[in-house]
């Protein structure tokens, strides 16, 4: 079991350009997640996807799109990077959205837009 | 809304030390509440929950007691190791379906 994957763990990119960030579970999760982590501001929640062909917007969706691909494939599109989303980006999956659920994540990647 | 606050660090204990790590929460109904641990390097792992007032989550050494009354899902061990050297998440999960984080407290644990 890998659990949840992440690629790349790396990135860098110039502003404007547009980049992909890949995740994929493998524990048969209905529910998976995207946060950003950054200095003094703990997680936010970027989009989530509560079952398979759902996908709702978190705390900071702007300037991100998601695609639920199947059940194990959930990705975040920067359409047009900008500075301010230099970050680290986790990817989560639970076994549903309830209240007990615990949040699985993946190693997170480092994005920096110069 | 519903929102976690938790300690800010960094915290600097010595080995063998008592460690509290303090949050509070505020929130509508009856939450759940988690507290996660991330090591240098690595995502962030379930270290203990707690899904109902008076339950105590324990794991590792730690613990933590949900108390209603006073809005708070402390963070407890009795004796840490420098092994136990990374950031603490307070989290809480509300009756919207959504989990909010607190802002992490790192701990160092000295030799």
């Amino acid at each position: 079991n890998a659990g949840v994957t992440q690629t790349p763990k790396f990135q860098v990119l110039k502003t404007g350009q547009s980049m992909t960030l890949q995740c994929a579970q493998d524990m048969n999760h209905n529910s998976m997640y995207w946060y950003r982590q950054d200095p003094g501001m703990g997680l936010r929640l970027i989009y989530y996807s509560a079952s398979e062909g759902t996908t709702d917007k978190g705390e900071v969706p702007n300037g991100y799109n998601v695609s639920r691909l199947n059940k194990r494939e959930f990705s975040l599109r920067l359409e047009s990077a900008a500075p301010s989303q230099t970050s680290v980006y986790f990817c989560a999956s639970s076994a549903d959205t309830t209240r007990t659920d615990t949040q699985y994540f993946g190693p997170g990647t480092r994005l920096t837009v110069l | 809304g519903n929102s976690v606050t938790q300690m800010e660090g960094p915290v600097t204990l010595s080995e063998e030390a008592f460690l509290t790590i303090n949050c509070t929460y505020t929130a509508t109904g009856y939450p759940s509440l988690f507290w996660y641990v991330q090591y240098p390097g690595e995502g962030l792992q379930l270290l203990l929950k707690a899904t109902k007032a008076d339950d105590k989550g324990s794991n590792k050494g730690f613990e933590a007691t949900y108390r209603k009354e006073t809005t708070s899902f402390h963070l407890e061990k009795g004796s840490v190791q420098v092994s136990d050297s990374a950031v603490y998440f307070c989290a809480l999960w509300g009756r919207d379906d959504k989990i909010i984080f607190g802002k992490g407290t790192r701990l160092h644990i000295l030799p």
